[in-house]
């Protein structure tokens, strides 16, 4: 979706290195949503970042929505080749998150 | 981990036959979807429901058709496969409280029409 730019398309890091994903948003986000997809597979939730500007930690994964730039990062510490994947963000427009749009997602992959 | 089920995992079939990809989630989720994913490609939303006996058509047109007659059970039918229709078809459930709402995925279904 044009309305919703993830960056970088693809990102090859070493294991232990930190690395970080964008999502950019042309229009208002009421929240966003990141998820992980394994090649061929559904999608799993990762977090969940509402309207107004949040910082989320898991594990070793930071999200972050800057709402005046309507743009949110998914920062990696350490990586792990269990962290690669393809990672989606979803944008929520209407308010109700039952209608997400989401980007075409970044390719992670981690060498050892 | 999400209590949501899709079968078959892969599917070759050949054009014109008829096929239906099964959804069920043990969650007692009110919201069901249906999205389809080209490789490579963002997911569309391409059938919705917001409880039984409700569907809504989604943002990308499809031939596909939905129902919803049980809580837990979402079936996207197709009525005559054609290769235009090879795709991953993704399915997800969500609980209807608002604004924080999280959609919980399914493993997904690969359709390949020959």
């Amino acid at each position: 979706s044009q309305e919703l730019e993830q960056s970088p398309q693809s990102l090859i890091v070493q294991e232990g290195k930190n690395l970080t994903i964008n999502c950019t948003s042309s229009k208002t986000l009421y929240g966003l949503y990141w998820y992980k997809q394994k090649y061929g597979e559904g999608l799993i939730f990762l977090m969940m970042l509402q309207k107004g500007g949040e910082e989320k930690s898991h594990e070793k994964i930071t999200a972050k929505l800057d709402e005046k730039k309507q743009q949110s990062s998914l920062h990696i510490t350490a990586s792990q080749p269990s962290h690669a994947g393809i990672y989606l963000c979803g944008a929520d427009y209407t308010g109700t998150a039952s209608k997400l749009t989401f980007g075409t997602g970044t390719r992670l992959q981690v060498t050892l | 981990e999400a209590d949501i089920y899709q079968t078959p995992r892969y599917l070759v079939i050949g054009t014109g036959k008829k096929i239906t990809l099964e959804c069920s989630q043990t969650m007692g989720h009110d919201k069901m979807y249906w999205y389809q994913q080209d490789p490579g490609m963002e997911l569309h939303l391409i059938h919705y429901s917001y409880g039984v006996n409700s569907t809504e058509k989604g943002d990308l047109s499809s031939e596909s058709t939905v129902s919803r007659i049980r809580t837990e059970h979402f079936p996207l039918t197709l009525e005559s496969a054609r290769p235009s229709h090879t795709s991953q078809y993704l399915c997800a459930s969500s609980e209807a409280t608002g604004a924080a709402e999280t959609q919980y995925f399914g493993p997904g279904t690969r359709l390949l029409v020959l």
